[in-house]
């Protein structure tokens, strides 16, 4: 089955560093990922989408210049989080419709990244 | 836009017992997806079970059963003979099927599922 790889798992930087989380499709081509945010024992907030070869569609109230994500390629997405703080801390995670996939089909998760600003 | 509700941010089944976990949402469109995924403390997004909402029929994938309302825009999921490895936080999500629109997921806030030996 389709598999998304994301990395790294887990990430410790301190305040006003930055830090880039990827994520790949491995057997797929993925023309559009969906970026996450979840926080402890919470929902799963769409942050932005990120286009194959065009700027990434951010949600409202997602700051674009603190989440910077670059769709490299057909296979690979990037979430940076510039200038991190402790309130950035969080669980992100990628997602991606399969190559093929029709409306019903479910979207491919990777594994997250819990990011952790000291 | 679209909002989908879960109002049991907790629940708790016996092994072997069934449970049901209540989801609403709200659409005004005539054409979408609803999923339920499970997520282990692994974190893992897990799909468990999808519904077309042009499809009548519920959906059922072995222990796994949805009630779906589609006038009442209600999409419980039933877990029967429930074994302590369902136990995991369940998100309810639902997508849009209009053509041209993304294919983004929006979940409800979670239903924090508890299994007792």
């Amino acid at each position: 089955g389709a598999v998304v790889s994301q990395h790294p798992s887990w990430v410790i930087c301190k305040s006003g560093t930055s830090v880039k989380i990827e994520c790949r499709s491995l057997d797929f081509q993925a023309t559009t990922m969906f970026w996450y945010r979840q926080f402890p024992k919470k929902s799963l907030m769409l942050m932005a989408t990120s286009n194959e070869g065009s700027k990434a569609t951010y949600e409202q109230g997602v700051e674009k210049d603190k989440f910077l994500i670059n769709h490299a390629s057909l296979t690979l997405s990037t979430l940076t989080v510039t200038s991190a703080h402790p309130e950035d801390s969080s669980f992100y995670i990628c997602s991606a419709p399969g190559q093929w996939s029709s409306y019903n089909s479910p979207l491919h998760f990777g594994n997250g990244t819990r990011l952790t600003v000291t | 836009a679209q909002t989908v509700t879960q109002s049991q941010p907790e629940m708790s089944v016996q092994e072997a017992e069934t449970v049901t976990l209540s989801c609403t949402y709200d659409t005004s469109e005539s054409d979408y997806y609803l999923f339920w995924y499970k997520q282990p403390p692994s974190r893992q997004m897990i799909l468990v079970i999808r519904q077309e909402a042009y499809k009548q029929q519920n959906a059922t994938e072995n222990r796994f059963s949805v009630n779906f309302q589609k006038a009442a825009k209600s999409f419980s999921l039933k877990i029967s003979d429930s074994q302590l490895g369902d136990a995991a936080m369940y998100f309810c999500a639902y997508r849009s099927a209009l053509s041209g629109s993304a294919r983004q997921l929006t979940f409800g806030s979670g239903t924090q599922l508890t299994v007792l030996p």
